[in-house]
């Protein structure tokens, strides 16, 4: 089975700051990681992924992931927040390309 | 816009009605997703379609609840004798290839 821990539930920081989100994932086998985000009032969408290749990726508006297989992790960052990266971000893993599993969410409030 | 779309979006019933929700892929997926999510928790796998076969169902979808895609289309997921416990937003998505998600805006139930 798989499933995704996510280690902080609310983050607040101020703009400019830098974020680090961290995931956990457990599955035995060769997986695709996500990062999906929710801005208020709209619905899911996602923010990257990793396949294979650089575990190093980057998605949209300045959102990179590093995936470390020893580490099982799969943590997002930015160097510098802004106020409209206001959100819920969730991190999910598809082990068999059939259903992903997602993380409970970290909800993140950047301060203007 | 070609996005996913569910409907209603909004649904309030009393506890021991039947209700169904529709959901509309985008038109080339051939995969389509039923979650549930509730407050503080990311979104819950409950089954999953390609084309008009259902492929899994997570052991959350009781005898209640049942889903069906007969064309390979849209999709319907019914509950039955609906309680207190499936007040939940419930999201449809798509794929092509089941990877990347695409979410709908989702169906907020509330059973009274």
């Amino acid at each position: 089975a798989q499933s995704v821990s996510q280690h902080n539930h609310h983050v607040i920081l101020s703009e400019a700051a830098s974020l680090e989100l961290g995931c956990n994932y457990s599955y035995g086998g060769t997986v695709n990681l996500f990062w999906y985000v929710q801005y208020p009032g709209q619905h899911l969408q996602l923010l990257l992924k990793y396949f294979s290749g650089d575990p190093l990726v980057k998605g949209i508006k300045g959102f990179e992931a590093e995936f470390i297989k020893s580490k099982f992790s799969f943590n997002l960052r930015k160097p510098s927040v802004q106020w409209s990266d206001t959100a819920e971000y969730f991190c999910a893993v598809n082990g068999n390309a059939g259903k992903s599993t997602f993380g409970d969410g970290t909800t993140l409030t950047v301060k203007p | 816009d070609t996005g996913v779309s569910q409907d209603p979006r909004h649904k309030i019933t009393k506890r021991g009605q039947n209700v169904t929700f529709r959901c509309d892929p985008i038109s080339e997926h051939n995969r389509l997703y039923w979650y549930r999510q509730t407050l503080g928790q990311g979104p819950e796998f409950l089954t999953y379609f390609q084309n008009e076969a259902q492929l899994e169902k997570s052991r959350l979808l009781s005898d209640r609840f049942s889903a069906e895609r007969p064309k390979g289309s849209f999709s319907t997921l019914e509950i039955q004798r609906t309680e207190q416990g499936d007040s939940a937003m419930y999201l449809c998505a798509s794929s092509s290839g089941g990877e990347k998600l695409f979410f709908g805006s989702g169906t907020q139930l509330s059973v009274l």
